[in-house]
């Protein structure tokens, strides 16, 4: 049972444009969403979180919008660059417990020039 | 701090063989994990421990065995390996205390790949 479904799995945009990548969640129990970030090669990267007592998180050009009734949030990338290209996996936990984060599938961005 | 880090960075076994991945964190967290990730699949959770002498399953861990006897060491080991394990593997660890907020932080990774 995929507890946290990311789509698309994914995604060419171009240089300058908006990404969106979209995560839905089924376990009302989960109330803190972090997305990370990982480059080939490397580890995944906490990049932004966010809690679901506010509907928007904005940290530069990355910004997350939650959706508490429809369990859905998603990431928007604004103005991408080519050195946003990675992978981006939202994740779900709950606070309290111990921490044990489920991930979507992940979304492979590529931005190109 | 190095943070996490793990070794080794690739290995190639053959099938029944064992081996055993190291991880190690010096940021005195209290909480480590070891994830798999396969193309398509996102990263699943194979053991995590909640400090020194504490480990729990998580949702993949057939196959595989953990012990934590210091704060700072997590190693994973495989036994009779199998084509099924060939992945990438990735160590983390986070504060934890209760605090579902905090950041996990990963290692650079093992690509394992069994033959």
């Amino acid at each position: 049972q995929q507890q946290v479904k990311q789509s698309p799995q994914s995604l060419i945009v171009q240089k300058g444009g908006i990404s969106i990548i979209n995560c839905a969640y089924e376990n009302t129990a989960f109330d803190y969403f972090p997305w990370y970030q990982q480059f080939p090669g490397k580890g995944p990267a906490l990049l932004i979180a966010i809690r679901p007592d506010v509907s928007e998180k904005k940290e530069g050009r990355f910004t997350i919008s939650f959706n508490k009734s429809a369990k859905q949030f998603s990431l928007h990338i604004m103005d991408s660059q080519p050195g946003d290209s990675a992978t981006y996996f939202c994740a779900a936990t709950a606070i309290q417990g111990y921490q044990k984060v489920t991930f979507g599938i992940g979304t492979k961005l590529q931005v190109i020039p | 701090n190095a943070g996490v880090t793990q070794t080794p960075k690739f290995r190639i076994l053959k099938i029944g063989q064992s081996m055993t991945l190291q991880c190690t964190q010096d940021m005195n967290h209290n909480y480590m994990y070891w994830y798999r990730q396969d193309p398509g699949m996102g990263l699943k959770l194979i053991y995590y421990s909640v400090g020194a002498g504490i480990t729990d399953k998580g949702e993949v861990p057939n196959g595989y065995n953990v012990s934590r006897s210091t704060t700072e060491d997590f190693p994973l080991r495989l036994e009779l390996a199998a084509p099924s394990q060939t992945s990438v593997y990735f160590c983390a660890s986070s504060q934890g205390g209760g605090q579902g907020t905090d950041t996990q932080y990963f290692g650079p990774g093992t690509r394992l790949t069994v033959l």
